[in-house]
């Protein structure tokens, strides 16, 4: 089973540049959301979705576009990065309306200079 | 929204002393959920807590989920080397969605 993978695992972009991190899971997870890691700040919850076609803003969204057109795959894009969204980004998954755990992909580390 | 606050922040342990981190909640838990985080890698799920009182075991690793206090702790029996990385507590509000996580504790055990 891959579970949620995530592509790539590193990534440097120039201030203003513009990058899609990707997410895929192969478990028919209704639910799926990305995080942001920061030193000394835990996880933060950047967007999130409950199934294809409907998305939702978390804690920290300005930055952030997503989307949801099939099960599997749940993009986040950067349109104009800067460098305060250098960080892990993680991609997690879960069946829905339950009280399931999440699965974690093995997180994008994003540099922005 | 709601808060998660860990501690300790970070705690070194000599190899086969015992270690508890403990999780508290600004707001009433709907579940409680632990992870471990090794370096450089993404989160293993450890355990769930739902209910006041409940208390759940995994080879080494105890969670305890203490509602009317809103906090739980983990408790690890005689550490080894494996148990490095970071601990992170996890929980959702009343909707279900929105699952936010504690600032995490990281473990070093001194072999």
């Amino acid at each position: 089973n891959a579970g949620v993978t995530q592509t790539p695992k590193f990534q440097v972009l120039k201030t203003g540049q513009s990058m899609t991190l990707q997410c895929a899971q192969d478990m028919n997870h209704e639910y799926m959301s990305w995080y942001r890691q920061d030193p000394g700040m835990g996880l933060r919850l950047i967007h999130y979705s409950v199934g294809a076609g409907i998305t939702d803003q978390g804690e920290v969204p300005n930055g952030y576009n997503v989307s949801r057109s099939t099960t599997e795959d749940f993009p986040l894009r950067l349109l104009s990065a800067a460098p305060s969204q250098t960080s892990v980004y993680f991609c997690a998954s879960r069946i829905q309306g339950s009280n399931s755990p999440l699965h974690f992909g093995n997180g994008t580390r994003l540099t922005v200079t | 929204s709601q808060e998660l606050e860990q501690s300790p922040q970070s705690l070194i342990v000599q190899e086969g002393k015992n270690l508890t981190i403990n999780c508290t909640s600004s707001k009433t838990l709907y579940g409680l959920y632990w992870y471990k985080q090794k370096y450089g890698e993404g989160l293993i799920f450890l355990m769930m807590l739902q209910k006041g009182g409940e208390e759940k075991s995994h080879e080494k690793i105890t969670a305890k989920l203490d509602e009317k206090k809103q906090q739980s702790s983990l408790h690890i029996t005689a550490s080894q080397p494996s148990h490095a990385g970071i601990y992170l507590c996890g929980s959702h509000g009343a909707a279900g969605n929105k699952l936010t996580f504690g600032g995490g504790t990281r473990v070093l055990v001194k072999p």
